[in-house]
C-alpha cells in the first residue's frame, strides 16, 4: 500500500542555517505530494504541494520538488528562523483504490535556536 | 473566514464514559476526516466521510463512532470500548473524493485526557 518515510528527528539548528528534511514515498500510480506544518498545540497547516513529477512546490521560503525517479519530495529552506520551529509532515494522496486518502509520515520536529 | 472548528479544545473523560468531539466546517467541503495523533506516531485515520449520510472506517476505528447527518458537521464519539483514548484528535476536510490534488484542511484539534 501507499506509505511515506521521512527523516527522523528531532532536528536542532541555528538561525540562518540550511534545513533539509528527507521524504520518500511508495505508491501506485501518480500521487499528489504535500508538506504540512504543525505548530505547538495547533492543527496541521498546508505548507506546499506538488501534483505531478518535476513540479516544485514553494511557500514561505520552503521548497520541495516531486522527483518520480527517486520517489522523493525533500523539503528545503535556505535560511531558517526561530519561527520555523515546528513539526513537519510529509504526505501523499492515494489514488481511487485508496479513496484518495492521505498517508502521512511520522513527522520531523525542528527546533531553531537564536 | 472559512475554516474548521473543533470543540472543545480540552476534554476529560472518566472511565466507562462516552464523549463526543465536535467538528464543524463552513468550507462547503464534501469530504471530512478524523485523525488521532500520538507522540512520535504521526497521524492515524479513524473514520472518514466522502458524502453526507455515508462514512467508512479508517485504520483504527475500533472504539469510535461517527455520524454525518449534515454536510458541515462530522462529530466523533469516543466510546468506553476505546481503552486508550488519551490523544490529540484532529478533524479535517477536503473538497471531495476523486480530487487527489486537493489538500485537506485541519482544525486546531481536541486534546482528550482520562481522569
Amino acid at each position: 500500500g501507499d506509505s511515506v518515510t521521512q527523516m527522523e528527528g528531532p532536528v536542532t539548528l541555528s538561525e540562518e542555517a540550511f534545513l533539509t528534511i528527507n521524504c520518500t514515498y511508495t505508491a501506485t500510480g501518480y500521487p499528489s505530494l504535500f508538506w504540512y506544518v504543525q505548530y505547538p498545540g495547533e492543527g496541521l497547516q498546508l505548507l506546499l504541494k506538488a501534483t505531478k513529477a518535476d513540479d516544485k512546490g514553494s511557500n514561505k521560503g520552503f521548497e520541495a520538488t516531486y522527483r518520480k525517479e527517486t520517489t522523493s519530495f525533500h523539503l528545503e529552506k535556505g535560511s531558517v528562523q526561530v519561527s520555523d520551529s515546528a513539526v513537519y509532515f510529509c504526505a501523499l494522496s492515494g489514488g481511487p483504490s485508496n479513496d484518495y486518502k492521505l498517508s502521512f509520515g511520522a513527522g520531523t520536529t525542528v527546533t531553531v535556536r537564536a | 473566514d472559512g475554516g474548521i472548528t473543533q470543540s472543545p479544545k480540552y476534554l476529560f473523560r472518566k472511565e466507562g464514559q462516552n464523549v463526543t468531539l465536535s467538528c464543524e466546517q463552513n468550507l462547503n467541503h464534501d469530504a471530512m476526516y478524523w485523525y488521532r495523533q500520538d507522540p512520535g506516531q504521526g497521524l492515524r485515520l479513524i473514520y472518514y466521510s466522502q458524502i453526507v449520510n455515508d462514512f467508512q472506517k479508517g485504520d483504527i476505528a475500533e472504539g469510535y463512532s461517527v455520524s454525518r447527518e449534515k454536510k458541515e458537521s462530522f462529530p466523533l464519539t469516543v466510546t468506553s470500548a476505546q481503552k486508550n483514548p488519551t490523544a490529540f484528535y484532529l478533524c479535517a476536510s477536503s473538497l471531495g473524493a476523486g480530487l487527489s490534488n486537493q489538500p485537506q484542511h485541519f482544525g486546531d484539534g481536541t486534546r482528550l485526557s482520562i481522569l
